[in-house]
């Protein structure tokens, strides 16, 4: 069975810029959640979708958003990029509940904002 | 809400020796206490995790241990190698909401 997949794994963007970031989630899994990982700050997180509706949101401004599709992949997007930016992003999936909740997680994709 | 808190956040150990990261957390209806090793470059693996309904788990080298009542949970890894070096983190989750610890450093000494 195929893991988490993000991609791209590693990106440069320029201050002001705009990225889209994805994930495929592990097959049948319907759950997806969207971290920042920044050295010292431990895993913060973003937002979590299942079945295509946001159903948590963590206190990041409007910048980050996300959606996901009826297949379940997931995008995240942050506009008008800022040098803080700069992270690891983590996306991870989870089966419906009930199946024991177990995160799993991608390898990240790694934004650089220069 | 829930509040999860690691330590320590860096932890040094001889190779051979046992290695204990301690978490507490706050909400007592949590009801699941996974742990993650995230290696440099890599994302956060799951090595084990534990249910309320259970006191302790264990897995070859590594294990968990919980204590509803006094609300912390424990990883112990025995006979520590040089490939144990890694961030661990711990996880509290309620429902569909999970909470993670800030990590522990862990560097096994030669």
């Amino acid at each position: 069975k195929a893991g988490v997949t993000q991609t791209p794994r590693y990106l440069i963007k320029t201050r002001g810029q705009q990225v889209t970031l994805s994930c495929s989630p592990i097959s049948g899994h319907r759950s997806v959640s969207w971290y920042q990982q920044t050295p010292g700050q431990g895993l913060q997180f973003l937002f979590e979708y299942f079945s295509e509706t946001q159903r948590n949101k963590g206190n990041f401004p409007g910048r980050f958003s996300g959606r996901q599709f009826s297949n379940s992949r997931s995008e995240m997007n942050v506009s008008t990029l800022e040098l803080g930016d700069s992270a690891l992003y983590l996306c991870a999936s989870s089966a419906p509940q009930g199946y024991g909740n177990t995160i799993y997680f991608g390898e990240g994709s790694w934004l650089t904002v220069v | 809400g829930e509040n999860v808190e690691q330590h320590p956040s860096t932890l040094s150990v001889q190779e051979g020796d046992s290695a204990v990261i301690k978490c507490t957390y706050s909400d007592s209806a949590s009801n699941y206490f996974p742990w993650y090793k995230q290696e440099l470059g890599k994302g956060p693996q799951l090595i084990i995790d534990i249910r309320s309904n259970v006191g302790e788990k264990k897995d070859q080298r590594i294990a968990v241990t919980l204590n509803k009542t006094a609300k912390h949970f424990s990883l112990h890894i025995t006979e520590t190698q040089p490939e144990d070096s890694a961030v661990y983190f711990c996880a509290a989750l309620r429902d569909d909401k999970i909470i993670f610890g800030k990590g522990t450093r862990l560097h096994i000494l030669p």
